[in-house]
């Protein structure tokens, strides 16, 4: 079945730290893949995508996530967080076969000034 | 977990006819309710945020009439396209909010308008 997963529900970090939130989907043909970031009492706003080429994709606000295929995954990385970092993130793979957008739970990040 | 329902997963439907979306949380009550669109090889669209007992509020650009969001209850919003085109087809998502601000997503509905 087509998923995704993120392994960690609710990660803490202190400023000035590194951040990589995990994410891997299964298998099931050619993936678009996305992380989407909310932050308190706002709507999904996209971080940054992949659809082919360059598998280091950089995105808004100094995030960057790697495709390694063979891994299925699809980190998403920071050197150095804000506490205006503090949001929850969802990875989510659009899976062309079938045609459908699939979520993972989410991750909250708390950053803690 | 939360769990959120959306239904159905996948419509066919002639040009012309109306087709509904209900997304439904199954076990906390969702005070607000938002509803994504999104189009091939793009990120989701945010088309409206519901209040359970008001209006809809619409993003710039999305039809009102177009596409009609009713947000009866606690743990149901339906989302209603009218006169449904082919240029309505399309990947449609909803995402309930708990009260306590976690957000959990519906499984989507792809809509395609023959």
């Amino acid at each position: 079945a087509q998923s995704v997963s993120q392994h960690n529900h609710h990660v803490i970090l202190s400023e000035a730290a590194s951040l990589e939130l995990g994410c891997n989907y299964s298998y099931g043909g050619t993936v678009n893949l996305f992380w989407y970031v909310q932050y308190p009492g706002q709507h999904l706003q996209l971080l940054l995508k992949y659809f082919s080429g360059d598998p280091l994709v950089k995105g808004i606000k100094g995030f960057e996530a790697e495709f390694i295929k063979s891994k299925f995954s699809f980190n998403l990385r920071k050197p150095s967080v804000q506490w205006s970092d503090t949001a929850e993130y969802f990875c989510a793979a659009f899976y062309n076969q079938g045609g459908k957008l699939i979520f993972g739970q989410g991750t909250e990040l708390s950053v803690k000034p | 977990g939360a769990v959120v329902s959306q239904h159905p997963s996948r419509v066919i439907c002639k040009s012309g006819t109306s087709v509904k979306i209900e997304c439904r949380s199954l076990d906390f009550q969702a005070t607000t309710m938002f509803w994504y669109r999104q189009f091939p090889k793009k990120s989701l669209m945010l088309m409206a945020t519901s209040n359970e007992g008001s209006k809809a509020t619409y993003e710039q650009g999305v039809e009102k009439d177009k596409f009609l969001i009713n947000h009866a209850s606690l743990t149901l919003s339906t989302l209603t396209v009218t006169s449904a085109h082919p240029e309505d087809s399309s990947f449609y998502i909803c995402s309930a909010r708990q009260q306590g601000g976690k957000l959990f997503f519906g499984s989507g509905t792809q809509l395609s308008v023959l």
